[in-house]
């Protein structure tokens, strides 16, 4: 099983938009509508910010939004803030015996 | 609300086994709607999916092809925890180990535990 395939870094300027891709393969992200994200500043606990591919869990920003097209999922941030800036990581339901996958990761900079 | 505790021994020597428990307070393990799973983060590096399990039993339990062979999940209902053990391990299995709940609706861990550091170190 191989981790899902995100860009190492990713960089924007406050209120921009940015885009993170995450792409898999037909048994996972490609299969089904259960991609997730999730953001983790450095030295804490990751936190679940997109499910099902584009739902938000309550509370968090309506500027994180998701989508997905054939085996690639996206996160998009839109009004880019200096407190965006962490790791992000996307994950799928996976039809391999481990039922979840990650990606690698992307590191996101606010310029 | 929902928490999820680590606990577990903080350095394992190389060979042994590594063995942490998750405890789950304000509310029960036994919820047919989650899966309970591990994930773990070397220092510096991005997150391994290491498996899950279901409080019905081993008939639903799912592992990291990678980390199968050496990896056992269980769950204690009367508890309310659930055990990763992690045999052989070596300096590469260090990582922060987090527990967390897998909705099984969304396939998504909507609540993490804090998270435990644990060196493979002689």
């Amino acid at each position: 099983q191989s981790a899902l395939t995100q860009p190492a870094s990713v960089s924007g300027s406050p209120g921009q938009s940015i885009t993170i891709s995450c792409t898999g393969t037909s048994s996972d992200v490609g299969a089904y509508n259960y991609v997730s994200w999730y953001q983790q500043h450095p030295g804490k606990v990751p936190k679940l910010m997109i499910f099902d591919v584009s739902s938000r869990p309550s509370g968090v920003s309506n500027r994180f939004s998701g989508s997905k097209s054939g085996n690639t999922a996206s996160l998009t941030i839109s009004g880019l803030q200096a407190e965006d800036e962490a790791d992000y990581y996307c994950a799928s339901y996976t039809t391999s015996s481990s039922l979840v996958v990650f990606g690698g990761g992307t590191t996101l900079t606010v310029l | 609300q929902l928490q999820l505790q680590e606990s577990g021994p903080r350095l394992v020597k190389p060979s042994e086994t590594l063995s942490l428990t998750c405890t789950v307070s304000g509310g029960s393990i036994s919820r047919s709607a989650y899966y309970w799973g591990w994930i773990r983060q070397p220092p510096g590096k991005g997150l391994e999916w290491i498996g899950t399990i279901h409080y019905s039993g081993n008939g639903n339990t799912y592992y990291n092809p990678s980390l199968k062979s050496r990896v056992t999940i269980s769950v204690d209902t009367s508890k309310n925890q659930f055990s990763l053990r992690l045999n052989s391990v070596t300096a590469a299995d260090t990582a922060v180990y987090y527990c967390a709940r897998l909705h099984s609706s969304a396939w998504s861990l909507d609540s993490w535990g804090q998270g435990t550091l644990v060196t493979v170190s002689s």
